[in-house]
């Protein structure tokens, strides 16, 4: 158990159009999913946290307006990433929680590699 | 001083050898230890979990926790060319389910 799909897996788009990334939980409820972006050989930069039905929390430096993050239901929550740029271009992935158990348990998606050309 | 300190430098090992690899943390606090392992274009897989201090087993690896050193261990033994992959310690206190990451160790076990 514990499977988190991203969908889609690549994106290419050209500057200034906006690309929704999905990302669901398939096998169980996820109370918190998590944004990260990743860029090569580095670790995993953790860009905001978001509760079913309310608004994101956004890490420092984050902007908020270009990164919408919308935590519909307790299997999907989705990443547009408005206005695109070149320096946008990176590795996104998501991640869920089960429960409030409070454990850190994170169980991540596959990733989505977004190339803005 | 980071929270959480793990020497990324890649770590070549023949294969059947021992890996072991190992994070640092600065943070008391935490009390749930993670290790991912991240194939190279993937998302990171849980791997092993651990709570608190003490040794955790499964097949070929084991985790181990010293939270009076503040250290955390991986091994993973008779290690297998599959085993190839970057891996990330991260950890969490208790009721905050925001995880600390280390660099990530990029191990490659040479056939």
């Amino acid at each position: 158990g514990a499977v988190v799909s991203q969908h889609p897996s690549w994106v290419i788009c050209k500057s200034g159009t906006s690309v929704k990334i999905e990302c669901r939980s398939l096998d169980f409820q996820a109370t918190t999913m998590f944004w990260y972006r990743q860029f090569p050989k580095q670790s995993l930069m953790l860009m905001a946290t978001s509760n079913e039905g309310s608004k994101a929390t956004y890490e420092q430096g984050v902007e908020k307006d270009k990164f919408l993050i919308n935590h519909a239901s307790l299997t999907l929550s989705t990443l547009t990433v408005t206005s695109a740029h070149p320096e946008d271009s990176s590795f996104y992935i998501c991640s869920a929680t089960r429960g409030t158990s409070g454990r850190g348990e994170q169980y991540f998606g596959p990733g989505t590699r977004l190339t803005v050309t | 001083q980071k929270e959480v300190e793990q020497d990324p430098g890649p770590l070549s090992v023949p294969e059947g050898a021992i890996v072991s690899l190992n994070c640092t943390y600065s943070n008391s606090a935490f009390q749930y230890f993670m290790w991912y392992r991240q194939y190279s274009r993937k998302g990171p897989e849980l791997l092993m979990y651990t709570y608190s201090s003490g040794n955790k087993e499964d097949g070929r690896f084991t985790a181990q926790v010293d939270k009076s050193s503040k250290y955390i261990s991986l091994f993973i033994r008779d290690s297998q060319p599959s085993d190839s992959a970057t891996y990330l310690c991260a950890m969490s206190a208790r009721g905050n389910n925001r995880l600390a990451f280390g660099k990530g160790n990029q191990v490659v076990v040479i056939p």
